[in-house]
């Protein structure tokens, strides 16, 4: 099936720094997500991003994080800075219409020590 | 508020036996349904999905789903397990613009 790939895998950075994380994005999708996973709890939408627009952003995507698509290339996030709160694994989603199904990559984990 | 509730967070059952993984949604209006799977160490894999019409979805590998609006259900089987299947299993409704309300997910483990 379609494909979403994350780079990198595995992220391990200092509190206090940046961040990006990248998503390459299925090429015929529209519609782009970031959902955060703390270890073994459920999975939470953070933000959706359709047209080089932020849709809707849940209350996890805190002033420190951004997201863009510059240039119809990669769909990133970055954090700015880090706090240790951040830990997790980010999984990026996309889809052609935002009521269709939302294909995930495989995540991207983020240590903050 | 919308919400999505599995109530089983662990779930064991032999190879070879049949597999029911409950799901309970909280939406108002007509909701878009989704089982995804988690195998370690990867992202979700789509299993199966519910647009509105036949309440009874097949997905991959076997697995087959029933919607039912009186009793807010989305339950998961499968008629025979494979130790291959041993993984969390997440429900999932489409709340607004592709915002998935996730639940807290089902670990499946297969005994030999």
């Amino acid at each position: 099936g379609p494909k979403v790939l994350q780079i990198p895998s595995h992220q391990i950075i200092d509190m206090g720094q940046m961040v990006t994380l990248n998503c390459d994005p299925v090429s015929n999708h529209l519609y782009f997500y970031w959902y955060k996973q703390i270890l073994g709890q459920q999975m939470e939408f953070l933000v959706n991003f359709y047209n080089g627009k932020v849709m809707e952003k849940s209350k996890l995507f805190k002033d420190q994080f951004s997201v863009e698509r510059p240039d119809g290339s990669y769909f990133t996030l970055k954090i700015q800075p880090t706090a240790l709160e951040d830990s997790a694994v980010y999984f990026c989603a996309s889809s052609f219409r935002s009521q269709n199904t939302l294909y995930f990559g495989a995540g991207t984990r983020l240590s903050v020590l | 508020a919308q919400s999505v509730t599995q109530p089983d967070a662990r779930v064991t059952v032999s190879e070879g036996a049949s597999l029911q993984l409950r799901c309970k949604y909280s939406y108002f209006g007509t909701p878009y349904l989704f089982w995804y799977v988690q195998y370690p160490r990867q992202g979700l894999q789509l299993l199966l999905k519910y647009y509105p019409g036949d309440p009874v979805v097949q997905g991959v590998n076997g697995f087959e789903a029933e919607f039912s609006k009186s009793n807010s259900s989305f339950h998961l089987r499968k008629a025979s397990v494979h130790w291959s299947d041993w993984a969390v299993y997440f429900c999932a409704v489409n709340y607004n613009q592709g915002k998935l309300i996730f639940g807290q997910g089902t670990k499946l483990s297969i005994k030999p």
